[in-house]
């Protein structure tokens, strides 16, 4: 069965310094789905980013950076120079293609606190 | 484009109670996902409908149900509700076309207090 664990459950760090978010899946099926979602005090859990099993190229956008690895099972989240509006729960969730169509697997997320 | 909306936003119930809740996804998303998010349990999946049926189910027992209308709006239903209800309750809106892979947007939630 497919299992997503986010092993901190919080992490605190001062305005501008980097941070990095670590998760790890466990699946059996060859074509999945990975995500990261935000969730800001006010609920929404906000789409950060996707990416399928076969593309291991790692990504950029602006402050925030993802790191797959199958080889270790792990797609890593950082974020650059940290700000205070940075903070909330990060979720990394997993979709096999063959368990269902929209079915979310989360992590149980990591909070994320930046202060000034 | 306007977003995933749920209603309503807050709602104290007694046990025993059933509650009806609402969604209405993304003006053209066919698939509407339900989940209950708890601090012991986490985020956890309840159900998703596309075009009016139930696609998949998680692990919840019969008292939770479902449905979708031909607008693609769903409610779901809670029936004789118990204290370990209480929950945030978030309804999330895709195309539902892709098998595994589809972005989903997220409702803000609602707040579910069971007294």
């Amino acid at each position: 069965a497919q299992k997503v664990t986010q092993a901190q459950t919080e992490i605190s760090v001062v305005e501008k310094e980097d941070v990095t978010l670590d998760c790890v899946y466990e699946t059996r099926d060859t074509t999945y789905y990975l995500f990261w979602y935000k969730q800001p005090p006010s609920g929404e859990l906000v789409f950060l980013i996707r990416r399928n099993s076969f593309d291991e190229q790692n990504e950029i956008s602006g402050r925030y950076s993802w790191n797959f690895q199958k080889s270790t099972s792990s797609f890593n989240f950082t974020i650059t120079a940290s700000q205070v509006v940075d903070s909330a729960v990060y979720f990394c969730a997993l979709s096999e293609v063959n368990s269902g169509y929209s079915t979310l697997t989360f992590g149980k997320g990591t909070m994320l606190l930046v202060s000034p | 484009k306007a977003g995933v909306t749920q209603t309503p936003r807050y709602l104290i119930k007694t046990r025993g109670q059933q509650v009806t809740l609402s969604c209405s996804p993304i003006s053209g998303h066919r698939s509407v996902s339900w989940y209950q998010q708890t601090p012991g349990q986490g985020l956890q999946f309840l159900f998703e409908y596309f075009s009016e049926t139930q696609r998949n189910k998680g692990n919840f027992p019969g008292r939770f149900s479902g449905r979708q209308f031909s607008n693609s709006r769903s409610e779901m239903n809670v029936s004789t509700l118990e204290l370990g209800d209480s929950a945030l309750y978030l309804c999330a809106s895709s195309s539902g076309h892709s098998r595994g892979g589809t972005e989903a947007f997220f409702g803000q939630g609602t707040r579910l207090t069971v007294v």
